[in-house]
């Protein structure tokens, strides 16, 4: 069975600041990892996602995330939060076996001060 | 021009009734997911087709039956609703394949009373 967690439902930040959002994974086979973002009253944007390769990955709105394999982690990181950041952001893994079936995690609500 | 989008925005109706949810997309995909996301925003897949084939069904009670008349739509058809089926509900499609990224309608939000 493959799952998610998103040890923290809040982060707060204020504006400049860097900002991290956790999130660890298990799963069958190769991960497939996503970062959404989810603002009031919308359905889910993506951001960005791991397939394979560099470990850094670089995605929308100036987001990135680091997969670590050995800690099967895949953090979402911003070097300079704006208060427009402010939203609902999920991590979803989908294995290479399953059917490929997205397993999402509970979600972190950011907020950022100004 | 909208990617991925589900008539109606909002659903409001009593407990017993049977209602329907579409949802359509331009974006040439062929996979097409439904997601129930409750009170509390976390989010669940209930089906996934591909190529109007259903690939993905979790433990969705059987009231729920979704329909894919071809691959650019994939309906929700809801029979007898409950007060638990009070959530939003949000379409979803991709290409085939695990790596490929998901792209969500606009979402339903259904009140049961």
């Amino acid at each position: 069975a493959q799952s998610v967690a998103q040890p923290e439902d809040q982060v707060n930040v204020a504006e400049g600041n860097p900002l991290t959002v956790k999130c660890t994974y298990s799963v069958s086979g190769n991960p497939y990892l996503f970062w959404y973002v989810q603002y009031p009253n919308r359905g889910l944007q993506f951001l960005l996602k791991y397939i394979t390769g560099d470990n850094l990955v670089k995605g929308s709105y100036g987001f990135e995330a680091e997969f670590n394999k050995s800690q099967t982690s895949f953090h979402l990181k911003k070097p300079s939060a704006l208060v427009s950041d402010s939203a609902l952001y999920f991590c979803a893994v989908r294995g290479d076996t399953n059917a490929g079936k997205s397993t999402f995690g509970d979600g972190t609500t950011l907020t950022v001060k100004p | 021009d909208t990617a991925v989008s589900q008539t109606p925005k909002y659903l409001v109706t009593q407990m017993g009734n049977d209602k329907s949810i579409k949802c359509e997309q331009n974006l040439g995909h062929d996979t097409m997911y439904w997601y129930k996301q409750d009170s509390k925003k976390f989010l669940k897949i209930m089906f996934s087709y591909n190529n109007k084939e259903l690939i993905i069904n979790e433990t969705v009670p059987n009231r729920f039956s979704p329909k894919s008349p071809d691959k650019a739509h994939l309906n929700l058809h809801i029979n007898s609703l409950e007060l638990g089926d009070s959530a939003v509900y949000f379409c979803a499609s991709s290409h085939a394949g695990p790596q490929e990224t998901q792209y969500f309608g606009p979402g339903t939000r259904l009140l049961v009373l």
